[in-house]
This record gives C-alpha cells, structure tokens and sequence, in this order.
C-alpha cells in the first residue's frame, strides 16, 4: 500500500512553459485535494474532487486545471506557467467510508520553481 | 475573511520537556479542528482531531484542548523528543471536511 504518490517530486520550468503534476493513490478513497504551500506559509486548497469524474474549485485556482477520470488519479495542470506558480504542491487524500474524520492523507509534495 | 492563525512561529524546548503549541480561529461557525505534523521535506501527517462538542482529545503523547469562549486551539505534547520537530498546523473546517483552512504553522525545535 503505497499510499498517495506524486511525480515529478522537482521540476524546474520556464516562463509560458506547460506541465501535470501526476498524483495517484492507492487507497480507494474517493475524495482527493492538490495543495500549495509557499515559503512559511500553510497550505492553499487549488481544487478538490469528491469522486471520479466531479471536480471543484478551492481557494487559489486561477492558473490550474484538474480532472479526475478514475478513482485512483488526479493530475493537476498547469498552463502558461508564471514565477508565482513557484511552490510546493501537495496532493490528498481522504476516505468517506467509516468514521467521518478530516483526516488527509498527504503525498510527499513536488516542488516546482518556474523561472 | 476569516482565517486561522498562530500565535508563535517558533518554539524551542529541551527534550524532556512538555510542549504547547498554539492556535487562534477567529471563524465561530468552525464545527471540527484538526492538527498535522509536517517534518522537513514531507508531506504534511494528522495527528489528532476534535470536534467542537468537545473541549479535550487525547492521543498518544498529544492532547488537544479547545475553548470556543476565546476562539482558542492548542497542542500539548508530553515528553517531546528530537522527533517531534517538525512544523505544526492547526485547520479548521465548516461542515464538510471539504475545504480545510489551514494556519500558517508553529516550528517546533527539540534540543537534546
């Protein structure tokens, strides 16, 4: 059970530049969240989805796009990539079976630098 | 809008020590709080939940108390150890568990 796993784990883009930010989990949850978190800073919600194929919007998605095509992947896009893209961007997890809890399971972040 | 914040940015304890970590909501209708551990280089980790129909959770080694009179969260961890540094997060949530709001995070440093 490898839990939620991210690739690339760093990327370094320029100015216009496109890419996806792959995540996939292995727990058959059906809920899942990408995150930013800036330099001291807590974490950002970008988009969430409750399930395959529904997506929403979170705090901070101007810049970024989801979908979600199976329970397991939500890759997250990023087009015409600009330095305040720069960050590290978590992907989550949550299940909605049993106890309800807010409990998120975190993959181990991407660390992106768009110059 | 409303947010969660922290009090300190860093605290420094021997090991040994108990530790308090703090948090202030200002969002009245926060009906759960939950805390996570997030050490250098990873992926944030829970470690222990409330619900706003309680005032004290305890865990292994943690204890979350919440005082909704002050808008208050805090963190007690016994007997800190070098492995409990890490960055600390309080979140709260509205219903839902959908969107978290997550604090800005205290630093916990442990000497030995």
């Amino acid at each position: 059970n490898a839990g939620v796993t991210q690739t690339p784990k760093f990327r370094i883009l320029k100015i216009g530049q496109s890419m996806t930010l792959q995540c996939t989990q292995d727990m058959n949850h059906n809920y899942m969240y990408w995150y930013r978190q800036d330099p001291g800073m807590g974490l950002k919600l970008i988009y969430y989805s409750v399930g395959a194929g529904i997506t929403d919007k979170g705090e901070v998605p101007n810049g970024y796009n989801v979908s979600r095509s199976t329970t397991e992947d939500f890759p997250l896009r990023l087009e015409l990539a600009a330095p305040s893209q720069t960050s590290v961007y978590f992907c989550a997890s949550r299940s909605d079976r049993g106890r309800s809890t807010g409990e998120l399971f975190f993959g181990e972040g991407s660390r992106l630098t768009v110059l | 809008g409303e947010s969660v914040g922290l009090h300190l940015p860093t605290l420094s304890v021997q090991e040994g020590d108990n530790s308090i970590i703090n948090c202030a909501y200002s969002n009245s209708a926060s009906d759960y709080f939950i805390w996570y551990k997030q050490e250098s280089g990873k992926g944030p980790q829970f470690i222990i939940d409330i619900r706003s129909n309680m005032d004290k959770r305890q865990g292994q080694r943690v204890t979350v108390l919440l005082n909704k009179t002050v808008k208050h969260l805090s963190l007690q961890i016994a007997a800190t150890q070098p492995g409990d540094s890490a960055v600390y997060f309080c979140a709260e949530n509205k219903g839902g568990f959908q969107k978290l709001v997550f604090g800005t995070g205290t630093r916990l440093l442990v000497s030995p």
